[in-house]
């Protein structure tokens, strides 16, 4: 079956550390992967996205590798600032059948930035 | 803007009352979703409608019911609200899929549903 297992947390960092939020999956066939974030009282907008395997999404300073190998898909950015605290969600997408597209999420990660 | 609107922003229900979740989108999509999500259990699906005329269930179906009312437009409706329906709701569109992959959701600010 589909799943995706990410890091717990809350996650605490002091402003211009280095993150990771590891995400890993297991699925059939060739997923797409995705990265969500979710800000207080908002719904999940798309952060960054990888199709196929050793692709890299890149967006607003964070980037995530597609491994096959590792079956990751790791979330990082090199300095993060307090605007980046959030709710962080890994997810895939599995292979479209007749029935449509599945989404996969995992149960997310919150991030605080602290000044 | 474009995007997926849904209806109400809040709602509190005493046990054993019914109310309907609304959600349109205006961006053409052909498939639409029913999320709820709950602290440490992230979304689960509730149901889906991956075109109009046609709708599946998720992980979390029991307790719900949806209508796919036009492209537009895809309801979720409590029947007798029980206080394991206290979450937050969230609507989700896609467009339909082009030879270059696979598209991502796009999702509604939620309805915060909390019964008592």
């Amino acid at each position: 079956g589909n799943s995706v297992t990410q890091m717990e947390g809350p996650v605490t960092l002091s402003e211009e550390a280095f993150l990771t939020i590891n995400c890993t999956y297991t699925a059939t066939g060739y997923p797409s992967l995705f990265w969500y974030v979710q800000y207080p009282g908002e719904g999940l907008q798309l952060l960054l996205k990888a199709t196929k395997a050793d692709d890299k999404g890149s967006n607003k300073g964070f980037e995530a590798t597609y491994r096959k190998e590792t079956t990751s898909f790791h979330l990082e950015k090199g300095s993060v600032q307090v605007s980046d605290s959030a709710v962080y969600f890994c997810a895939l997408s599995a292979p479209f059948s007749n029935t449509g597209n599945q989404f996969y999420f995992g149960t997310g990660t919150s991030l605080t930035v602290i000044p | 803007n474009a995007g997926v609107t849904q209806t109400p922003k809040f709602q509190v229900l005493k046990t054993g009352q019914s109310m309907t979740l609304q959600c349109a989108q205006d961006m053409n999509h052909n498939s639409m979703y029913w999320y709820r999500q709950d602290p440490g259990m992230g979304l689960r699906l509730i149901y889906y409608s991956a075109s109009e005329g046609t709708t599946d269930k998720g992980e979390v179906p029991n307790g719900y019911n949806v209508s796919r009312l036009n492209k537009r437009e895809f309801s979720l409706r409590l029947e007798s609200a029980a206080p394991s329906q206290t979450s937050v709701y969230f609507c989700a569109s896609i467009r339909p899929l082009t030879g270059t992959g696979y598209s991502p959701l796009h999702f509604g600010n939620g309805t915060r549903l909390t019964v008592t």
